[in-house]
């Protein structure tokens, strides 16, 4: 069965310092692997997501994420964190059949001024 | 953009009633699902329909039903609330099977129910 843990359940970043959000999952089959973002009171918006291909994905906002498949992560980076980056960051992975998602319990992360 | 609407941002129900909680999307996507979110707990699949008037079972379905008469609207039922279902709904839907297709998602109801 699938499943995707993110390590820390809260993060803090001062202003225009790197932003890590750890994501590692498990998945019997090459899997498709995503990250969402969500701003307070808003459903989730799409980030970025990897599917075959290059490991390294960009994504929308200056967000990448690597795929590593030998550690099972997809971790999410960022170079330099701004006040609007402060939301709450979903990992998600699918097997690519019966559109069965598994998000992780997600990360909330705040920028400091 | 795909737009998926959800038909109330917010809800506040009594214990016993009968609640409806409305999606509907605008780019003729195949799945449609709904999910609860709560805090600490991540998102949890209810249910979900990959084509009209067909449906099937999320991890968390005991409570709900659901319809999907149209392809662009799915509902979710709880046909008589409580109050464990306090919660934050999502609505979503996307294109093809197979699984690298991303899901789209609604804004979210938050139903009280007291």
């Amino acid at each position: 069965a699938q499943s995707v843990t993110q390590l820390g359940s809260h993060v803090s970043v001062s202003e225009g310092a790197l932003v890590l959000l750890r994501c590692n999952y498990s998945s019997s089959v090459p899997p498709y692997l995503f990250w969402y973002v969500q701003y307070p009171n808003q459903g989730l918006q799409l980030l970025l997501k990897y599917t075959t291909g290059a490991t390294l994905v960009k994504g929308i906002n200056g967000f990448e994420a690597e795929f590593k498949k030998s550690e099972t992560s997809f971790h999410l980076t960022k170079p330099s964190a701004h006040m609007s980056d402060a939301a709450e960051y979903f990992c998600a992975v699918s097997e690519g059949y019966g559109q069965n998602f598994v998000f992780g319990p997600g990360t909330r992360l705040s920028v400091l001024p | 953009d795909v737009k998926v609407t959800q038909s109330s941002r917010y809800l506040v129900k009594r214990t016993g009633e009968k609640v409806f909680l409305e999606c509907v999307q605008d780019m003729d996507h195949e799945n449609m699902f709904w999910y609860r979110q709560d805090p600490g707990l991540g998102l949890r699949l209810i249910y979900f329909s990959y084509d009209v008037k067909m449906k099937e079972k999320g991890d968390i379905p005991e409570g709900y039903s659901v319809s999907r008469e149209k392809k662009e609207r799915f509902s979710l039922i709880l046909e008589s609330a409580s109050t464990n279902q306090t919660s934050m709904y999502l609505c979503a839907s996307s294109f093809v099977s197979g699984g690298s297709s991303p899901l789209h998602f609604g804004n979210g109801t938050r139903l009280t129910v007291t």
